[in-house]
Order: structure tokens, then C-alpha cells, then sequence
């Protein structure tokens, strides 16, 4: 399976964009990149997904390089709430049956 | 419309007792999967499903057995519970396999084996 690198962790303020990196340089032309992020004590929950195109929805913006070799997870006003471990996975369909395989994610802090 | 939920949603075992974790999901999902989740070392699947009556194994299935036999439903056994199973538990669906669509997730159990 294609492999992700995220930072371990970035710092916000509240009400201020945040951009997480995410790079992929071994991406497969029919890998979708996914998004998830956890809070405390929760399970993981979808955020956001693309194949080649940037993609809005009403949690966040993803960002695609023309490459596909990385993206960027755009948070457009963090609060507080966002605090979570965010992870960029890799979703390929296939004989790989789209199984998700979590990496480390980027531990996302927010100051008030 | 309540998605995945998952019960107990916490239990603590002793060694070499068994027991089975529920998962159910109201979408009408495919396919299903059930992660374990350990400090430091991520989510890791253990086994999943792509249609009611089928499983496979997963990264980490080693002490486990997975059912579906109805496709709301997928159920995790652990027939004799060890202190390195003490994790948290995640059963999630997805619509199909295809990477065009993302999985929802429970909100988990915590066991606990002593």
C-alpha cells in the first residue's frame, strides 16, 4: 500500500486557517486521499476525500497538487473543537477490498 | 439515523474469558471492519467484511473470530481473552470497497483484560 507522511504535530489559534501537510510521492493514479480525524475519547470521523480536484464540504477544504504527490487538509477558521489527531489515508479499491491503513496522524492543537 | 454503534461500550475481562463485541450499522453498508487501537501504535485492522457471510483477515487477527451473519451486523469474538487484547476497539462501514467513499466509524470499546 501507498504510504503517507504527515508532521507529528502543528499549532493553531483559534479562528485562524490551518493547513496540514500531508506528502504521498508513491500515490497510485486510482488512490483516493482521505481524510479522518479523531478527537479524545472518540472514534475516527470522515472528513473530506478527492481524487484530483480540490474538494470543499462544510468541515474543510482538501487541496490536491497537480501531481498528487501531497495534499493539504485546509481547516478555514479552527476552534477549539478541532482539536484531534488528524490523519491522510490512502484508499485504494481493488483486490484491496478499500481497507484504510492508519498511520501516526498530525496531533492538531488549538490556543484559545 | 444512528450509523455504527458498538456495545458494551466498555468491559473488563478476566484472562481466558471469552466474549463478544457487537457491532451494527443502519445504512445498509457492504462492507465492515473492526480495528483495534493501542497507544503509540495506531489504528490497525483486525478483520473485515465485504457482504453479509463473507470475513477476512485483517493485519492483527490472531486471538480473534469475526461473524456476519445478517449485513447490519458484525460481530467480534474473542474466545479467550489475553492482557495484550486490553485495547480499544473501532467497527466501521463503508457503502462499497471503492475508494470514492469514506467509512464511519463507532465511538468504540474499551477493553479492559486483567
Amino acid at each position: 500500500d501507498a504510504k503517507t507522511t504527515q508532521p507529528n504535530s502543528m499549532e493553531s489559534n483559534e479562528e485562524e486557517p490551518v493547513h496540514l501537510p500531508c506528502n504521498h510521492s508513491t500515490i497510485s493514479g486510482t488512490d483516493y486521499i482521505h481524510w479522518y480525524r479523531q478527537l479524545p475519547s472518540q472514534g475516527p470521523e470522515y472528513v473530506i476525500h478527492g481524487l484530483t480536484s480540490n474538494v470543499n464540504n462544510r468541515m474543510a477544504s482538501l487541496a490536491i497538487a497537480e501531481d498528487r504527490k501531497s495534499s493539504t487538509l485546509i481547516l478555514h477558521r479552527a476552534t477549539l473543537r478541532d482539536a484531534a489527531v488528524y490523519y491522510c489515508i490512502l484508499r485504494a479499491g481493488g483486490t484491496s477490498y478499500g481497507k484504510l491503513t492508519f498511520g501516526q496522524g498530525t496531533i492538531l492543537t488549538v490556543h484559545p | 439515523n444512528a450509523g455504527v454503534t458498538q456495545t458494551p461500550k466498555f468491559r473488563v475481562l478476566k484472562t481466558g474469558q471469552s466474549m463478544t463485541l457487537l457491532c451494527a450499522q443502519d445504512m445498509n453498508h457492504e462492507y465492515m471492519y473492526w480495528y483495534r487501537q493501542d497507544p503509540g501504535m495506531g489504528l490497525r485492522l483486525i478483520h473485515y467484511s465485504v457482504g453479509e457471510g463473507t470475513t477476512a483477515k485483517g493485519e492483527v487477527p490472531d486471538g480473534y473470530n469475526v461473524s456476519r451473519l445478517k449485513k447490519q451486523n458484525f460481530l467480534l469474538g474473542l474466545e479467550s481473552a489475553a492482557p495484550s487484547q486490553t485495547s480499544v476497539y473501532f467497527c466501521a462501514s463503508s457503502k462499497t470497497g471503492s475508494p470514492n467513499y469514506g467509512y464511519t466509524f463507532g465511538s468504540g470499546t474499551r477493553l479492559t483484560v486483567v
